[in-house]
């Protein structure tokens, strides 16, 4: 079958550095993408990965290996406006989002 | 406006009832999304339009549910006969073209249905 998964919870600390990881087994690929979503709000894009490799906007950079089927997300100089949950997505015959991590963020 | 919009934004509904659910896309962008997601999970895919053609329906959960777009611009979802099961936030997302994965998808403020 087709899934997604990435953790549920991430805490990590006002200033820090926190990684979100994402794994898909699907058996096409045309992507994956990564959205954030404060409560009560709607999702936003973050950044897209279509090759391997890093890609880097700003505070954000996601990185793509699709030899192992995994990506994530990277989140530097974290900010309490950051709190919010974050989703990857991958379009294979159907689009597929994962279920978010929600990332609490500590002062 | 500058954004898409989405009507009404809270639906109160009985069981059995139908409603409609209304999507404005920013202007000019041909790829128009459904999503469906309840409380603390994520978003379920449910239709995908390029223009006024649904290349990817594949999401929508029962034959209660249809969707339609008219002049590459606004779209309506309709669930027919709700249940309780459908009392969910529906999503709307438009992106300048296809293909999703390769364009930024905006989204909607969204319509918070519930179902009695």
């Amino acid at each position: 079958g087709q899934s997604l998964e990435q953790p549920s919870e991430v805490t990590a600390v006002e200033g820090a550095i926190v990684q979100i990881n994402c794994t898909y087994q699907t058996s096409g690929f045309y992507g994956l993408s990564w959205y954030q979503q404060h409560d009560g709000g709607a999702p936003t894009f973050l950044s897209y990965n279509g090759l391997d490799g890093l890609e880097e906007t700003g505070r954000f950079s996601s990185f793509l290996s699709r030899s192992d089927s995994y990506g994530y997300l990277l989140l530097q100089e974290l900010q309490m406006k950051d709190s919010a949950s974050y989703f990857c997505a991958v379009k294979d015959d159907k689009i597929i989002f994962g279920k978010g991590t929600r990332l609490h963020i500590l002062p | 406006g500058a954004g898409v919009s989405q009507s009404p934004s809270n639906k109160v509904t009985e069981k059995g009832k139908d409603v409609e659910l209304r999507c404005d896309p920013i202007s000019g962008h041909t790829a128009l999304y459904w999503y469906r997601q309840s409380l603390g999970q994520g978003l379920e895919f449910l239709i995908y339009f390029q223009g006024n053609s649904a290349p990817d329906k594949s999401g929508l959960p029962s034959d209660r549910f249809s969707a339609e777009r008219t002049g590459g611009s606004v779209s309506t979802l309709t669930i027919q006969r709700t249940q309780q099961e459908d009392s969910a936030v529906y999503l709307c997302a438009s992106s300048p073209s296809g293909g999703w994965a390769y364009n930024e998808q905006f989204f909607g403020p969204g319509t918070r249905l519930t179902v009695l």
